[in-house]
């Protein structure tokens, strides 16, 4: 029963590298989305999927890129790491495009140097 | 621009007092208007939601009161207790949207005094 899990739990990067933080869900959920989580910002929504194959961006979707070749996983790629990716990363998903609730992950926290 | 306002930042309540936290929206497209809870170390979590076409949806002790002319909500926690202490997130769904797509407030950090 392990719902949403977030590898790694922690991360630190120097600028230039780049990094995929991993998701897998084992609920069968269709759709499945990556929000990163700033101070005094909220959860903004990156990049999300309604199912394998498919994928949209969402709010802030630039220097990230995603791809879903399975229903269970949902990575998120940073192709050159900058100080202003610096910050926490949840993945969520759900049951399908209008369903509730939205199950969330417990979290990447990523600093980049 | 940031289309969900949420206040205050922070709160500080005793044990058995009132939590009230606040938010205001600017688009009048949404029509769904959930809270978060988020402990420490962890994803939030869905805690309670309600529709424009009501004012009111109570759920044990959190209460959202909705006032659509005012383009307001808020969450109301009755007998506040240490284990309410959280972040809260308000946010809103665009109409025509998927659940996904939401716009949140920037948070409350609620600490319950015991």
């Amino acid at each position: 029963n392990a719902g949403v899990t977030q590898t790694p739990k922690f991360q630190v990067l120097k600028t230039g590298q780049s990094m995929t933080l991993q998701c897998a869900q084992d609920m069968n959920h269709e759709y499945m989305s990556w929000y990163r989580q700033d101070p005094g910002m909220g959860l903004r929504l990156i990049h999300y999927s309604v199912g394998a194959g498919i994928t949209d961006q969402g709010e802030v979707p630039n220097g990230y890129n995603v791809s879903r070749s399975t229903t269970e996983d949902f990575p998120l790629r940073l192709l050159s790491a900058a100080p202003s990716q610096t910050s926490v990363y949840f993945c969520a998903s759900r049951e399908s495009l209008f369903g509730q609730p939205q199950h969330f992950g417990d979290g990447t926290r990523l600093s980049i140097l | 621009q940031q289309q969900v306002k949420q206040s205050p930042q922070s709160l500080i309540v005793q044990k058995g007092g009132i939590s009230i936290i606040n938010c205001a929206y600017e688009n009048t497209a949404f029509d769904y208007f959930p809270w978060y809870q988020q402990f420490p170390g962890k994803g939030p979590a869905l805690l309670i939601a309600i529709r424009p076409d009501v004012s009111e949806k109570k759920e044990g002790r959190f209460t959202i009161s909705f006032n659509k002319s005012a383009k307001q909500f808020s969450l109301h926690i009755m007998d506040s207790q240490p284990g309410d202490s959280a972040t809260y997130f308000c946010a809103a769904r665009k109409s025509g949207t998927s659940y996904g797509k939401l716009t949140f407030g920037q948070g409350t950090i609620l600490t319950v005094h015991p």
